[in-house]
């Protein structure tokens, strides 16, 4: 049982560039998102989803988009890079069960670094 | 719109001293609450949570109370170690935040020999 497999887990972009980070989950959970971690200010939740098909915006969601084709998978888009999207960004997969329990799995994060 | 207020940091302890990290919260409904920890160059690990008012949650010897009175989740441990320095992060889930984790912004904690 793999959980939440983020790749790559490094990488360098010119500033221009465009790239995807990618996410998948094996738990078979509704819920997906991306966070991006800066120092000082904890992670930042830049999309979500819900479900196959769904998406939302989070709180710093310019410059990124994201697709939700299928339950496992929740690629991350990088359009134009930017120094701005300096960051380690993590994402994970989560539940919620009746009573209100969440379960959250995150994966291992990919520091990305743009130049 | 939710949030999770942290103690502001860093946080440096002697060994088997007294832990107090503060969380406080700002939610519509019934969140779940959480904290995370962070060690040096790895991802997030869940220490403990919470679903309802009263709750404890606990784990290697941390605790936090959910307290719906004053919308608070502090973190505590009576004996910290050298390999608890880390970074630890409070959050919240439901409320408004359906499906998704609000986070504070993390205290650094560093414990000393």
């Amino acid at each position: 049982n793999a959980g939440v497999t983020q790749t790559p887990k490094f990488q360098v972009l010119k500033t221009g560039q465009s790239m995807t980070l990618q996410c998948a989950q094996d738990m078979n959970h509704e819920y997906m998102s991306w966070y991006r971690q800066d120092p000082g200010m904890g992670l930042r939740l830049i999309h979500y989803s819900v479900g196959a098909g769904i998406t939302d915006q989070g709180e710093v969601p310019n410059g990124y988009n994201v697709s939700r084709s299928t339950t496992e998978d929740f690629p991350l888009r990088l359009l134009s890079a930017a120094p701005s999207q300096t960051s380690v960004y993590f994402c994970a997969s989560s539940y919620l069960r009746t009573g209100g329990s969440y379960g959250y799995t995150f994966g291992s994060g990919t520091r990305l670094t743009v130049v | 719109g939710d949030s999770v207020t942290q103690m502001e940091g860093p946080v440096t302890l002697s060994e088997e001293a007294f832990l107090t990290i503060n969380c406080t919260y700002t939610a519509t409904g019934y969140p779940s609450l959480f904290w995370y920890v962070q060690y040096p160059g790895e991802g997030l690990q869940l220490l403990l949570k919470a679903t309802k008012a009263d709750d404890k949650g606990s784990n290697k010897g941390f605790e936090a109370t959910y307290r719906k009175e004053t919308t608070s989740f502090h973190l505590e441990k009576g004996s910290v170690q050298v390999s608890d320095s880390a970074v630890y992060f409070c959050a919240l889930a439901g409320g408004t935040s359906y499906g998704k984790l609000t986070f504070g912004q993390g205290t650094i904690l560093t414990v000393h020999p």
